[in-house]
């Protein structure tokens, strides 16, 4: 079974629209991200949390809210979806610093297409 | 402003040769640089690089990181097919929010 989850794995929308993606993960660990990845500019950071009471603005964190329902599970919504909020969504987790140094592991992604 | 330019952008070889992917970074405060692969949907870890001059290498890949000049290279030898894939690079400035770079497409034709 794989670590990190993302559901749905594609999904097609309507402008204005509100919808949510979810990413659960069974590795145990702390901090959980949500990343877009648009062709040409590499993946950005949204929003991140290091625990279910933390929860961090990241890049571009504009048009979207997230909820830390449990240390596995972070949604990641689209409260009014637009056009250019069509991409590839990744949930990401690590496990906090292990010798200074952190790793991060990507869910499957979620393809978003907004009409 | 913090950021992570890799070259080329996209590269096509032929099964055999060997490959080196640049990686440049500019940032305020440097902890760890990263390498991972994608292949299809989400991006898998290959190496992390924290000290210059230590290769890392697992297989036909490996990487080495110069923290004077600021930038990585990932060589893969002997290239198979299977090594097509976009290759991202990705700094750790310290304040847990990796910067990425927009990635190498490369092409392993056969």
């Amino acid at each position: 079974d794989a670590d990190v989850t993302q559901t749905p794995r594609n999904r097609i929308t309507k402008t204005g629209k509100r919808i949510m993606l979810e990413c659960s993960q069974t590795k145990g660990h702390d901090r959980m991200y949500w990343y877009r990845q648009d062709p040409g500019l590499g993946l950005r950071l949204i929003y991140y949390s290091f625990d279910v009471k933390d929860i961090n603005k990241g890049e571009i964190s504009d048009g979207y809210s997230v909820s830390r329902q449990a240390q596995a599970k972070f949604s990641l919504s689209l409260e009014s979806a637009i056009p250019n909020q069509t991409a590839l969504y990744f949930c990401a987790t690590s496990d906090a610093v292990v010798a200074g140094v952190e790793t991060q592991y990507f869910g499957p992604g979620t393809r978003l297409l907004v009409l | 402003e913090d950021k992570v330019v890799q070259s080329p952008l996209s590269l096509v070889v032929h099964e055999g040769d060997t490959v080196t992917l640049n990686c440049s970074y500019e940032v305020t405060n440097f902890r760890s640089l990263l390498w991972y692969k994608q292949e299809k949907k989400a991006p898998t870890f290959l190496f992390m690089l924290t000290s210059s001059g230590i290769e890392k290498k697992s297989g036909r890949l490996s990487s080495i990181l110069d923290k004077k000049e600021l930038f990585s290279i990932l060589n893969i030898t002997a290239t198979q097919t299977g090594d097509s894939a976009i290759y991202l690079c990705a700094v750790d400035p310290s304040n847990y929010q990796l910067i990425w770079g927009a990635g190498t497409k490369l092409i392993i034709k056969p």
